[in-house]
């Protein structure tokens, strides 16, 4: 079955730039996508098809995605943007998979 | 703006089942796919399965292929997942997501509150 892996934590200071990999075999030949979680709520779409933001996440917020990686970018980090980060991508075979998630730490 | 608003809270008993339920309000619910994925206290998110309501066919992931059961009620706008032979290990937040797909990109763009499951003796 396909995997992707995550880094468990990233720690970043506040006004600098955070990146978050998300590795799996081949991905940059699938479209990855990132959510944004908070303790004690639902899951948030930030970034879909590689590097396409919905609609109010902010322009900070910035994805790609080639070879055997796939990044989150966030510049310029807020304190508001600790949370967990989970990348997720959908693969022929395994259907919706997701990463381990990291845990993103503004100190 | 769709929403997805999902039932209560559940405490099993091993062995049992668990039926949650998903109801979309304030948009289409027919013509998009609507998945269910799980997260462990402490863990990462997990997939199950989803289905498309309009067409009424379901898939799931392996790991779960036997015991979970994800159907829809159009007339309802509700979706449900049935999970059967609980045991300690499924206690978790259980999440509906709609499901954005265009060409082979999908992505879940609107989530339920989520549903916490306890199974305990």
């Amino acid at each position: 079955s396909y995997e992707l892996t995550q880094p468990p934590s990233v720690s970043v200071s506040p006004g600098q730039t955070a990146s978050i990999t998300c590795s799996g075999d081949k991905l940059g030949d699938k479209y990855a996508c990132w959510y944004q979680q908070k303790p004690g709520q639902s899951p948030v779409l930030v970034i879909y098809q590689d590097t396409k933001r919905p609609s109010g996440i902010p322009e900070r917020f910035s994805g790609s995605n080639s070879g055997n990686t796939a990044t989150l970018t966030i510049s310029g980090t807020q304190a508001m943007d600790e949370a967990d980060y989970h990348c997720q991508a959908w693969d022929s075979s395994t259907g919706v998979v997701f990463g381990g998630g990291t845990k993103l730490t503004v100190l | 703006q769709v929403q997805l608003v999902q039932s209560g809270a559940e405490v099993k008993k091993p062995g049992s089942s668990v039926k949650v339920s998903c109801k979309a309000s304030g948009g289409t619910f027919s013509n998009y796919a609507i998945s269910w994925v799980r997260q462990a206290p402490g863990q990462g998110l997990e997939w199950m399965g989803g289905i498309i309501p309009i067409f009424g066919t379901s898939n799931y992931a392996q790991k779960f292929q036997g015991r979970v059961t994800i159907t829809a009620d159009e007339s309802r706008s509700t979706a449900y997942m049935e999970l059967s032979s609980l045991r300690s290990e499924d206690t978790a937040m259980y999440y509906c997501a709609r499901l954005y797909s265009s060409g082979a990109s999908h992505a879940f763009e609107i989530w339920g509150q989520g549903t916490m499951v306890t199974v305990s003796s």
